[in-house]
């Protein structure tokens, strides 16, 4: 399996507009997850999907966040309208359930200016 | 919230030595996991130790843990240059709906001197 893979690698976007961040977990991971990395905020988890149905989405700081993840190969983190403060490094990870190791991607970095 | 807090933020130590992190936690666990970023990129799965287990082992890789402190370590013996790396812990943090995802702490980074 190539892991799990995430695009773009970079993104570097204007205020305000639309960013689309995309995963594709491992085969058979019926878990997904979207994390967070800021230097002042460590590791935040956004959302997960367990088969593909989001279960937890405490964690997406504005509506101007949301993730789909239209079936077990593939999921979307949207940003709309971008801001600078969002600007981190997004990273999806799959597993087989929450308590066990999981597998993460090489991220996103986004960069809003 | 943060589950996990690593202790200390930063460690720089020779090469051959032995490395030591530390991580407490606040509530219940299952199990601990410990995972190891290097530099722009993701993170990588280390060693998952059970709540019913006090140590674990994995090639240099030594991990403890005590539920009564509601703490573990992690030792890295015989430290190699490519061990500089962050680390961090993890634990799941559970809610009325079940396990939510690992949570995890704001790391120790370690730096490996030649």
């Amino acid at each position: 399996d190539a892991g799990v893979i995430q695009s773009p690698r970079h993104e570097v976007t204007e205020m305000g507009q639309e960013v689309t961040l995309r995963c594709k977990p491992i085969s058979g991971h019926d878990y997904l997850f979207w994390y967070r990395q800021t230097m002042m905020r460590g590791l935040e988890l956004l959302i997960y999907f367990n088969n593909n149905v989001p279960i937890d989405d405490s964690g997406m700081p504005e509506d101007r966040f949301s993730a789909k993840m239209p079936n077990a190969s593939f999921s979307t983190l949207k940003i709309q309208p971008s801001e600078p403060r969002d600007s981190a490094v997004y990273f999806c990870a799959s597993s087989f359930r929450t308590e066990v190791r999981y597998t993460f991607g090489s991220g996103t970095r986004l960069t809003v200016v | 919230s943060q589950q996990g807090e690593e202790d200390p933020q930063a460690l720089s130590i020779q090469e051959g030595e032995n490395a030591t992190m530390n991580c407490s936690y606040k509530t219940s666990i299952n199990n601990l996991q410990w995972y190891r970023q290097n530099s722009g990129r993701g993170l990588v799965h280390l060693i998952l130790i059970r709540s019913n287990e006090r140590e674990k082992h994995s090639g240099r890789l030594r991990v403890t843990l005590d539920t009564s402190k509601k703490s573990s370590s992690l030792l890295i013996t015989a430290s190699r240059a490519a061990d500089t790396a962050s680390y961090f812990c993890a634990t799941v943090l559970y809610s009325g709906g079940g396990a939510d995802g690992l949570t995890f702490g704001k790391g120790t980074h370690l730096i490996i001197q030649p």
